[in-house]
């Protein structure tokens, strides 16, 4: 199999406050995870992609100093939202890929919810 | 940013009858995946088609593929109230390896 976690599944943080969002590969070595964005009725949009060991590639539009991405090793990267304001709030879902061109394999996703 | 169009945007249907969802892109792809997701829940793969490939099956699901008119379907044979869900294509872009998502379908299967 190829399972994919995301902790914590939801959080409810006051405006200002960081959130960390941790996405590990439980039984395989990602070469590279994404990090996409879904707001409530809408598609998933990619945030950036990252590789372990290297900065991660962001899409256009998506600020890197608010939405932090360490890859530190081959079945961990996360996600941390700075300085979290209530137009953060979103779905926020990991993917991993075992090797190059691989089939993505989600995470069930975090619910973030910003006050 | 987005580059798939999914259409309808919303379907609801009688359990038992069956469900196409169309889905539109506009580049070369290596290859076109169609996932399910429940409310509020993570994504489920359901089944992946290459550029090479023009039909695949698994189980009740039957996608179609055509390069020329970057077009896929998704059917989904005999519904069931577990099928309801919203259906998302996603292409894999040549050279790009990222995925990008289409609009998706809000399936509603009535019982």
């Amino acid at each position: 199999g190829a399972v994919v976690s995301q902790h914590p599944s939801w959080v409810i943080c006051k405006s200002g406050t960081s959130v960390k969002i941790e996405c590990r590969s439980l039984d395989f070595q990602a070469t590279t995870m994404f990090w996409y964005r879904q707001f409530p009725k809408q598609s998933l949009m990619l945030m950036a992609t990252s590789n372990e060991g290297s900065k991660a590639t962001y899409e256009q539009g998506v600020e890197k100093d608010k939405f932090l991405i360490n890859h530190a090793s081959l079945t961990l990267s996360t996600l941390t939202v700075t300085s979290a304001h209530p137009e953060d709030s979103s779905f926020y879902i990991c993917s991993a890929v075992k090797a190059t061109k691989d089939t993505q394999y989600f995470g069930p996703g975090t619910r973030l919810t910003v006050l | 940013s987005q580059q798939g169009e999914e259409d309808p945007q919303a379907l609801s249907i009688q359990e038992g009858e069956n469900a196409t969802m169309n889905c539109s892109y506009k580049t070369s792809i290596n290859n076109l995946q169609w996932y399910r997701q429940n409310s509020g829940r993570g994504l489920v793969h359901l089944i992946l088609i290459r550029s090479n490939e023009r039909e695949k099956h698994s189980g009740r699901l039957r996608v179609t593929l055509d390069t020329s008119k970057k077009s896929s379907s998704l059917l989904i044979t005999a519904s069931r109230a577990a099928d309801t869900a919203s259906y998302f294509c996603a292409t894999d872009e040549t050279g790009a390896q990222k995925l990008v998502f289409g609009q998706g379908t809000r399936l509603t299967i009535n019982p």
